[in-house]
């Protein structure tokens, strides 16, 4: 089946540890996304990617990394500078025919807690 | 500043009864806009969109309609079942990226 498979699904972390989310995905679609989502907040992106080896900060791109090095994966690494990670990440892509207005698939989530 | 609005952070209906969510937008270049429904600890699905040319768009229980002098879409769910309790969240998109820019979502509870 094809998809976007997010992990792990929960992930616990000590202050001042950086961690990587996995995101993958069998789709085949050229555009990725990374999203946080916090209690009673939208959906804010964090970083995409249009095209292997390109990406792009979103609005809240302080303390995370990510790298596009496949078409298939865009890990995000949270780290030791996010001053609040605690959060459910998301991923997402986009299907190249539905260009600029195509939806979004998400992944399952992952559930960050730092403790 | 918010360019997508969702003022009611929640909204109870009775089963059978119609659900309108609404959602409000500042930004005029928004061409295009998205409803998705999420449960918790799950990702977001797609659930239906509507071009800025359409003012309105129909898919089985759910409809969404768009005001473009307003500002203003709505979804509304009829007949409303217990099974689409969830949160529902309002994106709009437009411009050469198109990055999708979402709202703070309505929690929907239905009740039997």
């Amino acid at each position: 089946d094809g998809g976007i498979t997010q992990s792990p699904k929960y992930l616990f972390r000590k202050e001042g540890q950086n961690v990587t989310l996995s995101c993958e995905q069998n789709l085949n679609h050229d555009a990725m996304y990374w999203y946080r989502q916090d209690p009673g907040q939208g959906l804010r992106l964090i970083y995409y990617s249009q095209i292997v080896n390109d990406f792009q900060k979103g609005d809240i791109a302080e303390g995370y990394s990510v790298s596009r090095e496949k078409k298939e994966s865009f890990p995000l690494t949270v780290t030791s500078a996010q001053k609040n990670p605690t959060a459910f990440y998301l991923c997402a892509s986009r299907s190249p025919q539905g260009g600029n207005t195509g939806e979004l698939f998400f992944g399952e989530g992952s559930r960050l807690t730092v403790l | 500043d918010q360019q997508v609005k969702q003022n009611s952070p929640s909204l109870s209906v009775q089963e059978g009864r119609i659900s309108i969510l609404n959602c409000d937008y500042t930004n005029s270049m928004f061409d295009y806009f998205l409803w998705y429904k999420k449960y918790p600890a799950e990702g977001p699905t797609f659930l239906i969109s509507i071009s800025s040319i359409k003012d309105k768009n129909e898919d089985g229980r759910f409809t969404v309609f768009l005001n473009k002098s307003a500002k203003h879409l709505s979804l509304h769910i009829v007949p409303s079942q217990p099974g689409d309790s969830a949160v529902y969240f309002c994106a709009a998109s437009g411009g050469s990226q198109g990055n999708l820019i979402f709202g703070k979502g309505t929690k929907l509870s239905v009740k039997p």
